[in-house]
């Protein structure tokens, strides 16, 4: 089944401590980026990739790293976390820019 | 950043009756648009991807149109159901930036029994 999987689907951190959020395709997707969702404003670029080893930033990347060692893999990284960056979570892919599988959505809550 | 608008932001019809919201977006540099349902919990399922001026789209009981020159697009949804409630999302994407989506805030349509 074709699928984009994030983990953890729910997340509760203090400020400071480093995450991961994991996001992995299996449609071999050369494209696949990250999306926040916060009340009010709709899903926002958080970071791109192209393809692997290609990453650019979205419209609100401040905070986040992401990388790109594999094409089915697309982590999203928080360094240091921080109550701003309490938000749902979503990791897309596509190849032909038509149509965007999404995952589930991960709940982070930073305290 | 690009202004991607939909209207209303949150709609409470009765069962059975019809509806439609609206998405406007840059009429310049248009690539393609998009059709999103967003129950919570899952994820944002496409229901549509629209390509060309004057395009109609269909899915059962819901459809869509598109007039990329004045730069809007309009969803309906026919006889609603309570399992059509949910965050209908539009994502436009423009040429010259890959395959960048820029979402709306979408429509939370609630149909009540």
């Amino acid at each position: 089944e074709a699928q984009v999987t994030q983990n953890p689907r729910y997340l509760i951190t203090v400020t400071g401590k480093k995450l991961t959020v994991t996001c992995s395709q299996n449609m071999n997707h050369e494209y696949m980026s990250w999306y926040r969702q916060d009340p009010g404003l709709g899903l926002r670029q958080i970071y791109y990739s192209m393809n692997v080893e290609v990453t650019d930033k979205g419209d609100v990347p401040e905070g986040y790293k992401v990388s790109r060692k594999e094409k089915r893999n697309f982590p999203l990284i928080l360094e240091s976390p921080s109550p701003n960056q309490t938000s749902l979570y979503f990791c897309a892919s596509t190849s032909t820019g038509l149509l965007f599988f999404f995952g589930q959505g991960t709940r982070l809550t930073v305290v | 950043i690009l202004n991607v608008e939909q209207s209303p932001q949150s709609l409470h019809v009765q069962e059975g009756d019809s509806t439609n919201f609206t998405c406007s977006f840059p009429s310049s540099n248009f690539y393609a648009l998009h059709w999103y349902r967003w129950e919570t919990a899952k994820s944002p399922e496409a229901l549509f991807v629209m390509t060309l001026n004057g395009d109609e789209k269909k899915k059962g009981r819901i459809s869509a149109t598109l007039n990329t020159k004045e730069g809007y697009s309009y969803l309906y949804i026919k006889g609603s159901q309570p399992e059509d409630s949910a965050t209908y999302l539009c994502a436009f994407i423009g040429p010259g930036s890959a395959r960048q989506l820029t979402f709306g805030s979408g429509t939370q349509l609630t149909v009540l029994p």
